[in-house]
């Protein structure tokens, strides 16, 4: 089946601790995005890649980092100047262009920083 | 900067009301624009999306949006709601950079 997986589905850390997220997709998705949802405020975006090894700040990147070796993987990187790790993270996926498709969304990963 | 707005955090509906969700965005020139819902434990769907053309657009499971460029709105909108239509909804838009921005989403509870 074609689509995006993430694991793991829960993550917990300790506090000062790094922790990368996975993210893959089987779709042949030029651009994939990674989002940040906090109860209230909806999805915030915290980086996005539109090719490999390329990538762009989203709004909240700060404490983050991403990288694109491969155009099927996408891991997002939660570092520990990260303020308030703790969240539901999404990835997802599109073609590019002039006449994007909408975005498809993996299930999500929970991370719990204690 | 670009960005979109959703007015209304949490609807409460009985069966059968009417549904409009409201959602404004800033972005100037050609936009595309899109409705996600979240059921409660599964991931994010589609269920529809504006890029051009006809400005009411219809998508899955009886809902539509119209898309009014001078009240930069894309309203959601369903004539009979039902008790499974419980949801999280997110408006969205992109420009041509591809840089989507989401709504902080409206939680919809219908009451059956």
């Amino acid at each position: 089946d074609g689509g995006i997986t993430q694991s793991p589905k829960y993550l917990f850390r300790k506090e000062g601790q790094n922790v990368t997220l996975s993210c893959e997709q089987n779709l042949n998705h030029d651009a994939m995005y990674w989002y940040r949802q906090d109860p209230g405020q909806g999805l915030r975006l915290i980086y996005y890649s539109q090719i490999v090894n390329d990538f762009q700040k989203g709004d909240i990147a700060e404490g983050y980092s991403v990288s694109r070796e491969k155009k099927e993987s996408f891991p997002l990187t939660v570092t520990s100047a990260q303020k308030n790790p703790t969240a539901f993270y999404l990835c997802a996926s599109s073609t590019t262009g002039t006449s994007p498709l909408a975005q498809y969304f993996g299930p999500g990963t929970r991370l719990t920083v204690l | 900067a670009q960005s979109v707005s959703q007015h209304n955090h949490h609807v409460i509906l009985s069966e059968a009301a009417s549904l409009e969700l409201g959602c404004n965005y800033s972005y100037g020139g050609t936009v595309n624009l899109f409705w996600y819902v979240q059921y409660p434990g599964q991931h994010l769907q589609l269920l529809l999306k504006y890029f051009s053309g006809d400005p009411l657009v219809k998508g899955i499971k009886g809902f539509e949006a119209e898309f009014i460029k001078s009240k930069f709105s894309f309203n959601l909108r369903k004539p009979s709601v039902q008790w499974s239509d419980t949801a999280e909804y997110f408006c969205a838009g992109r420009a041509n950079n591809n840089d989507m921005r989401f709504g902080a989403g409206t939680r919809l509870t219908v009451k059956p």
